[in-house]
């Protein structure tokens, strides 16, 4: 079946650092990828997304680009800021319908000043 | 106006009990979702809804009982509750056209059983 695979946290970086989340996925076809956050006590808000091959998603500063030849959709951001500390969960869904997100198992980052 | 909210936000309860979380969308989305986030933080389908029908359950004990009386609304009723169903539970929504694919999620029904 499908599946995410995600870089092991917890991550710690001082303000300013930059930022890379490693991101692999199995699916079968062409899925959609996604990039959601959860701030502490809080529920999952998307970050951002790309549908097809090459796209590259983009938002608050982060930005990740689908790689269809390396399945990958690692997240990277120039210069963290301790408002980015949260929990970062890599998903996918396929392309047919409301399908439901497949999650990797989330990557904890940490900025301290 | 919040998008998507489920009630309560913290539900504590004993073992052998039985409780319901309550889901509402004003998305006007067509689909709608629960999932479990466990201890470790990872996130799993448990069933998903189209327009008040039930089309993804996965193999989630039948003391999970999900139910739909509208499109807006998806409520999850818990028999029996074990040590094991402390969670975080989360409603999510989604459209079939436009934004397709994207899914909006409440903010979490945290669910301690004692």
């Amino acid at each position: 079946g499908d599946s995410v695979t995600q870089m092991e946290g917890p991550v710690t970086l001082s303000e300013e650092a930059f930022l890379t989340i490693n991101c692999t996925y199995t699916a079968t076809g062409y899925p959609s990828l996604f990039w959601y956050v959860q701030y502490p006590g809080e529920g999952l808000q998307l970050l951002l997304k790309a549908t097809k091959a090459d796209d590259k998603g983009s938002n608050k500063g982060f930005e990740a680009t689908y790689r269809k030849e390396t399945t990958s959709f690692h997240l990277e951001k120039g210069s963290v800021q301790v408002s980015d500390s949260a929990v970062y969960f890599c998903a996918l869904t396929r392309n047919s319908g409301n399908t439901p997100l497949v999650f990797g198992k989330g990557t904890r980052l940490s900025v301290i000043a | 106006d919040t998008a998507v909210s489920q009630t309560p936000k913290y539900l504590v309860t004993q073992m052998g009990n039985d409780k319901s979380i309550k889901c509402e969308q004003n998305l006007g989305h067509d689909t709608m979702y629960w999932y479990k986030q466990d201890s470790k933080k990872f996130l799993k389908i448990m069933f998903s809804y189209n327009n008040k029908e039930l089309i993804i359950n996965e193999t989630v004990p039948n003391r999970f009982s999900p139910k739909s009386p509208d499109k807006a609304h998806l409520n999850l009723h818990i028999n029996s509750l074990e040590l094991g169903d402390s969670a975080v539970y989360f409603c999510a929504s989604s459209q079939d056209r436009g934004t397709r694919f994207i899914q909006y999620f409440g903010a979490g029904t945290r669910l301690s059983v004692l």
